[in-house]
């Protein structure tokens, strides 16, 4: 059961519109929601993320919306560049708490490949 | 300040065979995380230790394990290789436990099982 998806494994846009990235999740219980990029031979790196109690959070070019009630996110890149073509990841927390202590999990999307076009 | 480091980058190995993966993260950090990548499933948390325990693990058979040493360095190693295990093996290191918007990825090892 995938808890978190990512159901548009592409998306191509035109250099300076707009990138939607959109994820959906089950889990009611997740906390903390990340986007990570990630380049072609390079591991992902951390891009955005947003508590589970926000519903907006914004980074310069990137913004992050969270719809709790939809169970959705998404990632919006306002203008796009070129240089923000790659492979984009969503993922969730969700906080365990065990008798030794608690612990998070992250559980990703398979990710959508963005590709900006000049 | 130097990033996660893995090696090797590139493996070969043939089913049956067991493998050893290692990760040396960013100086100073103490959480080490393991993930699997592949093209059908993403990517999946395999465990996390901090440290030298493992602090939490994800749903792997048990042919999969790791450790941590004190200097924070981790290996991980995967037993009777089974074709499906082909995949890129990443490993991401943090400050602290759960630190994940802090979390610095290597490149990865890119294992392939013939």
């Amino acid at each position: 059961d995938q808890q978190v998806k990512q159901n548009s494994p592409s998306l191509s846009v035109q250099e300076g519109r707009i990138s939607i990235l959109n994820c959906d999740y089950t889990n009611s219980m997740f906390d903390y929601f990340l986007w990570y990029k990630k380049y072609p031979a390079e591991g992902p790196t951390f891009l955005i993320s947003i508590s589970s109690i926000k519903d907006k959070n914004e980074d310069g070019r990137f913004t992050v919306f969270l719809n709790k009630s939809a169970k959705h996110l998404s990632l919006h890149i306002v203008p796009s560049q070129p240089g923000d073509s790659a492979v984009y990841f969503c993922a969730a927390r969700l906080l365990q708490v065990r008798s030794g202590g608690s612990n998070y999990k992250l559980t990703f999307g398979k990710g959508t490949l963005l590709t900006v076009n000049p | 300040k130097a990033g996660v480091t893995q090696t090797p980058r590139y493996l070969i190995k043939t089913r049956g065979q067991q493998v050893t993966l290692s990760c040396s993260p960013i100086s100073g950090h103490r959480s080490v995380s393991w993930y699997q990548q592949t093209p059908g499933q993403g990517l999946q948390f395999l465990f996390e230790y901090f440290s030298e325990t493992q602090r939490n693990k994800g749903n792997f058979p048990g042919r999969f394990s790791g450790r941590q040493f004190s200097n924070s360095r981790s290996e991980m190693n995967v037993s009777t290789l089974e074709l499906g295990d082909s995949a890129l093996y990443l490993c991401a290191s943090s400050l602290v436990r759960g630190g994940h918007n802090e979390q610095f990825f290597g490149p990865g090892t890119r294992l392939t099982v013939l």
